[in-house]
């Protein structure tokens, strides 16, 4: 069974760079899956923050793109995400999550999510 | 960016009613549209993947259908365990995008 866990600060001071990680265990990082990045601030829905495949190639969402960086550690199963510049408005709970590629019959589907880590901007 | 507009954005059932709720694409993204629950505090769950595709382990009273650019998921006999909010998501283009949500909630 695949777990994922994000682990990292809860509290980034404004201006200052959200780092968290996500451990992948039950599986290997490396297989043919992409890995993914979704947020959600409180009481609002869901916002697509990026993607990773195991070679390192990323795709971000437009409206972060300036500001993140995905990255992919295969040594330890774990892949990253870094914020910077954060505000306010980063406050979220931020989710990692498996991506099935666009390319299966799963098409991009997200079919294993970590718990959550809210990362809360302020100082 | 493609929208996907969800509706209704709320509603109120009992136990064993059936369900509809509805997502429409800004363009065309053939059957690249999958359907998730999340309940609160919870990460989101996959439901239905590729339009219509159930996932393992996912009761068969959740079905997807698309009709174009609209899709639909329904919920035949609601159950207690299924009060909850529930997300489309398109994953025909990049960005990737969500609905914005229809949280089902006892009458």
């Amino acid at each position: 069974q695949v777990q994922l866990q994000e682990s990292g600060p809860g509290l980034v001071k404004p201006s200052g760079t959200l780092s968290l990680a996500c451990g992948v265990s039950g599986g290997s990082i490396s297989s043919n899956y992409w890995w993914s990045w979704v947020r959600q601030p409180p009481g609002k829905g869901l916002e697509w923050i990026g993607e990773i495949y195991h070679s390192g190639t990323t795709n971000y969402n437009p409206s972060l793109k300036s500001r993140v960086t995905i990255s992919i550690d295969n040594s330890r199963n774990q892949f990253s995400l870094n914020l910077g510049s954060v505000i306010a408005a980063d406050t979220a709970v931020y989710y990692c999550a498996r991506n099935w590629g666009v390319d299966t019959v799963m098409v991009g589907s997200l079919d294993y999510w970590g718990q959550g880590a809210l990362v809360t901007v302020s100082s | 960016d493609i929208q996907m507009t969800q509706s209704p954005s709320s509603l109120s059932a009992s136990v064993g009613d059936t369900v509809t709720i509805t997502c429409r694409a800004s363009q065309r993204i053939n059957t690249y549209l999958n359907w998730y629950q999340q309940k609160p505090g919870k990460a989101p769950r996959l439901l239905i993947y590729a339009a219509s595709s159930l996932q393992s382990g996912v009761p068969s009273r959740f079905s997807g259908s698309r009709s174009g650019t609209d899709f639909t998921l329904t919920i035949s006999s609601l159950q207690p365990e299924d009060f909850a909010t529930y997300y489309c998501h398109q994953t025909y283009s990049s960005p990737r995008t969500f609905g914005q949500g229809t949280k089902v909630d006892i009458k």
